[in-house]
């Protein structure tokens, strides 16, 4: 069964500082990784996905996320956070690992914080 | 934002009553999602279906059931709701299930069971 491990249940940061929040997942097949973002009281927003292709993937409010299949990690980053970036960041994987369709398994969560 | 509607957004009930939660999507998507998220767990996949009349279980479906009779509403039921069912419950639509359609995610709804 595929699962995601996301190392840091919290991750502290000061305002402008750079930001990584690390994810990484096991499954023998073909995947897929998201990454969504969960803003106090509200549902979850997809920030960004890699599919296939350059393993360098953009997405909205400034943050990139990297694909290495040899570590079997999708980590998160952020050049400068602001006060708004603060959330919940959920690492997600979608394959066909046991049945004929696709499952979204999420990750559990990363809280960043970002401080003035 | 995707038309996702939850009702109700908060509910306080007592152990062994029956609870259910509606989920009303505006975007005629053929894909329904039902998770609920804990601390420490993240989101886990309760049920889902892929069209009228047609679902399926996911991970944790023991004491839920669902029903959907129109493409809109998808329903999720506690037939006797117990204290480890207390949750943030989030419904989901997509436009397919492949990866290249991502899940669009409704406010949620806080269910306390006493």
């Amino acid at each position: 069964a595929q699962s995601v491990t996301q190392l840091d249940s919290q991750v502290p940061v000061f305002e402008e500082a750079p930001v990584e929040l690390r994810c990484n997942y096991s499954s023998s097949v073909s995947v897929y990784l998201f990454w969504y973002v969960q803003y106090p009281n509200q549902g979850l927003q997809l920030l960004l996905k890699y599919l296939s292709g350059s393993t360098l993937v953009k997405g909205i409010n400034g943050f990139e996320a990297e694909f290495n299949k040899s570590q079997t990690s999708f980590h998160l980053r952020k050049p400068s956070v602001h006060i708004s970036d603060t959330a919940e960041y959920f690492c997600a994987v979608s394959d066909r690992s046991g049945g004929s369709n696709y499952k979204l398994t999420f990750g559990k969560g990363t809280l960043l914080t970002v401080n003035p | 934002d995707a038309g996702i509607t939850q009702s109700p957004r908060h509910k306080v009930t007592e152990t062994g009553t029956p609870v259910t939660l509606r989920c009303h999507q505006t975007e005629n998507h053929r894909y329904m999602y039902w998770y609920r998220q804990d601390p420490g767990h993240g989101l886990r996949l309760i049920h889902y279906s892929y069209g009228v009349k047609d679902t399926d279980k996911g991970e944790v479906s023991d004491g839920y059931s669902v029903s959907r009779s129109k493409t809109e509403d998808f329903l999720l039921t506690l037939e006797s709701a117990t204290s480890s069912q207390t949750s943030v419950y989030f419904c989901a639509i997509s436009a397919g299930q492949g990866p290249n359609q991502p899940q669009h995610f409704g406010d949620g709804t806080r269910l306390s069971i006493l």
